[in-house]
């Protein structure tokens, strides 16, 4: 049973608008999430975090939005640029991490077309 | 600050044979984690070392194997290779993996033929 979803295999958005990449999860003991970014034959590059007891996360054109009665969360770019293309993960961990493991998503692959 | 290594990138192998695969942590990383990741399945945790200890291990069969040296360097070995081993292997390294945000590595690609 996934744990995280990513409920959409791929986005399309247009150069300089928002995009939006959606994530849920169903462990409610997650508290710490964050979100990565691939791109074929390379390592996931970590972009932005966010812990339980914080609703909103903001770095640059990337901001991070929690919503723990839901159990969603949500990435969001603005503006979004062509070289943001690529594979985006959602990932979560227990106990802050002391696990030492990370539960990702399927991922959703993102399309900024100039 | 050098990031995450994998060594070899890439590794083509035969059915029954194994395999050990390498990572070097971000320098004063202690936490070590393996990740497999396969088009069906995603990225699946395999297990996690912190100072030389195994802390947590993923739901992988006994050939996957690893451990971890005093410098924090990791390996990780797979017996009696399976096609379905192919995959991309992924190290990532955290300060104390308690929290920390884990940095991946470029992983390494094994084909098992």
């Amino acid at each position: 049973d996934q744990q995280v979803k990513q409920n959409s295999p791929s986005l399309s958005v247009q150069e300089g608008r928002i995009s939006i990449l959606n994530c849920d999860y169903t462990n409610s003991m997650f508290d710490y999430f964050l979100w990565y970014k691939k791109y074929p034959a390379e390592g996931p590059t970590f972009l932005i975090s966010i812990s339980s007891i914080k609703d909103k996360n903001e770095d640059g054109r990337f901001t991070v939005f929690l919503n723990k009665s839901a159990k969603h969360l949500s990435l969001h770019i603005v503006p979004s640029q062509p070289g943001d293309s690529a594979v985006y993960f959602c990932a979560a961990s227990v106990g802050g991490g002391s696990q030492g493991n990370l539960i990702f998503g399927k991922g959703t692959k993102l399309s900024v077309k100039p | 600050k050098a990031g995450v290594t994998q060594t070899p990138r890439y590794l083509i192998k035969t059915r029954g044979q194994q395999v050990t695969l390498s990572c070097s942590p971000i320098s004063g990383h202690r936490s070590v984690s393996w990740y497999q990741q396969t088009p069906g399945q995603g990225l699946q945790f395999l297990f996690e070392y912190f100072s030389e200890t195994q802390r947590n291990k993923g739901n992988f069969p006994g050939r996957f194997s690893g451990r971890q040296f005093s410098n924090s360097r990791s390996e990780m070995n797979v017996s009696t290779l399976e096609l379905g081993d192919s995959a991309l292997y992924l190290c990532a390294s955290s300060s104390q993996g308690r929290g920390e945000t884990q940095y991946f590595g470029p992983g390494t690609r094994l084909l098992v033929l």
